[in-house]
């Protein structure tokens, strides 16, 4: 069975300029997270879909960042503009749901900004 | 706020003996505990987890202990293997609500 996808693996941008990052969960996984994991940090959630519904997006910085799942499936994570903080591994996960337990992670993306 | 704390980032321990993590977590909701490990360039993957109804959960050389009183869990591997050397990170759920991650404790295991 194929894991969760994610690209680009590695990601270079100069600051202010816009990224997006891509993730495909394992089939029929109809939960959906995109994780921000700072350096010596765990990772912490931006946001949460349901199906194709953003169910919690508390943590989504919403100026510059945009998160969409068309159809359910794949989601992508935009960054615009970037900042120097934002570099960090960005990390697709996916679950049959949160009473089931479990999340998948995919390889992550991790972004440099200079 | 950190609510899942993971206070030692690193750990070595020989090959053959038991190598101890630990979490702790402030928030006394949380009912879902779950320990992941992390190779370099690699997604955290899932280990083992436990529930609050209980004190303990075993699967093969990888056990969690739960002291509810203390908020504070555990796991044991026992006999630890180069294999074993990888980030292990502690999260935390309450009901069916997000996870909280620890910073993680690195693991070497010297052969």
């Amino acid at each position: 069975e194929a894991g969760v996808v994610q690209s680009p693996r590695y990601k270079i941008i100069e600051k202010k300029q816009p990224v997006a990052f891509w993730c495909n969960p394992i089939s029929g996984h109809n939960t959906l997270y995109w994780y921000r994991q700072n350096l010596g940090q765990g990772p912490e959630l931006l946001i949460r879909y349901e199906n194709e519904e953003a169910v919690d997006d508390s943590q989504l910085p919403k100026d510059r960042f945009s998160a969409e799942r068309l159809k359910g499936v794949d989601s992508t994570l935009k960054i615009q503009p970037a900042e120097l903080g934002d570099s960090a591994v960005y990390l697709c996960a996916s679950g049959l749901g949160l009473a089931v337990g479990t999340q998948y992670f995919g390889p992550g993306t991790r972004l440099t900004v200079l | 706020d950190q609510q899942v704390k993971q206070n030692s980032p690193s750990l070595s321990v020989q090959e053959g003996r038991i190598s101890i993590l630990n979490c702790d977590y402030t928030n006394s909701m949380f009912d879902y505990f779950l320990w992941y490990k992390k190779y370099p360039a690699e997604g955290p993957t899932f280990l083992i987890s436990i529930s609050s109804i209980k004190d303990k959960n075993e699967d093969g050389r990888f056990t969690v202990f739960l002291n509810k009183s203390a908020k504070h869990l555990s796991l044991h591997i026992v006999p630890s293997q180069p294999g074993d050397s990888a980030v292990y990170f502690c999260a935390a759920r309450e009901g069916a609500n997000n996870l909280f991650f620890g910073t993680g404790t690195r693991l070497t295991v010297i052969p």
